[in-house]
């Protein structure tokens, strides 16, 4: 079956820093890739996906490119905000496939 | 865009009780759900695959007579816990997937659940 691996954390950063949250995954097909959010007290939200190689995702400044070759789909924002606290979950589902396999999470913190 | 509840919100039973933990789907059918346990280190642990009109599916080592998992119909799924104990309190999470590929997945807002 497909996996995901992401950045363990917790990553603290200043406001304004630039972020990267690395993702990799494994899986026997072309699966699609997805970001999502959790923000403290709430539940899990999609903040951005790709559905093929070379796509780039994006969404709040967020971005996320489906590297192939590397088997990757790292989040990037040029400068993080506090409001940017949560954590964040890659996951990979198969074309045809409802289930979506997910990552550990990773934390984020932002400081003022 | 489509939303899931939850409820309760959270819940406190005591040890050998069951609780029930409702999923519903407020603004589009879903003939599948999925149950997740996330665990205070954040991870994300799915649980089971809910199947409107048939037997949930259970992941490796999820015990099926103690979570049960019912799918009444295209907008309602439940997640019993039953004979609680206390390492079953957890956060459950449920979620469905859209209509479309590729398949995101629209997610509660989770149910906390103290077992005492």
């Amino acid at each position: 079956g497909n996996s995901v691996t992401q950045m363990e954390g917790p990553v603290t950063l200043s406001e304004e820093a630039f972020l990267t949250i690395n993702c990799t995954y494994t899986a026997t097909g072309y699966p699609s890739l997805f970001w999502y959010v959790q923000y403290p007290g709430e539940g899990l939200q999609l903040l951005l996906k790709a559905t093929k190689a070379d796509d780039k995702g994006s969404n709040k400044g967020f971005e996320a490119t489906y590297r192939k070759e590397t088997t990757s789909f790292h989040l990037e924002k040029g400068s993080v905000q506090v409001s940017d606290s949560a954590v964040y979950f890659c996951a990979c589902g198969d074309f045809g496939n409802e289930k979506l396999t997910f990552g550990t999470g990773t934390r984020l913190t932002i400081i003022p | 865009g489509a939303v899931v509840s939850q409820h309760p919100s959270w819940v406190i039973c005591k040890s050998g009780t069951s609780v029930k933990i409702e999923c519903r789907s407020l603004d589009f059918q879903a003939t599948t759900m999925f149950w997740y346990r996330q665990f205070p280190k954040q991870s994300l642990m799915l649980m089971a695959t809910s199947n409107e009109g048939s037997k949930a599916t259970y992941e490796q080592g999820v015990e099926k007579d103690k979570f049960l998992i019912n799918h009444a119909s295209l907008t309602l799924s439940t997640l019993t816990v039953t004979s609680a104990h206390p390492e079953d309190s957890s956060f459950y999470i449920c979620s469905a997937p859209g209509r479309t590929e590729p398949y995101e997945q629209y997610f509660g807002p989770g149910t906390r659940l103290t077992v005492t």
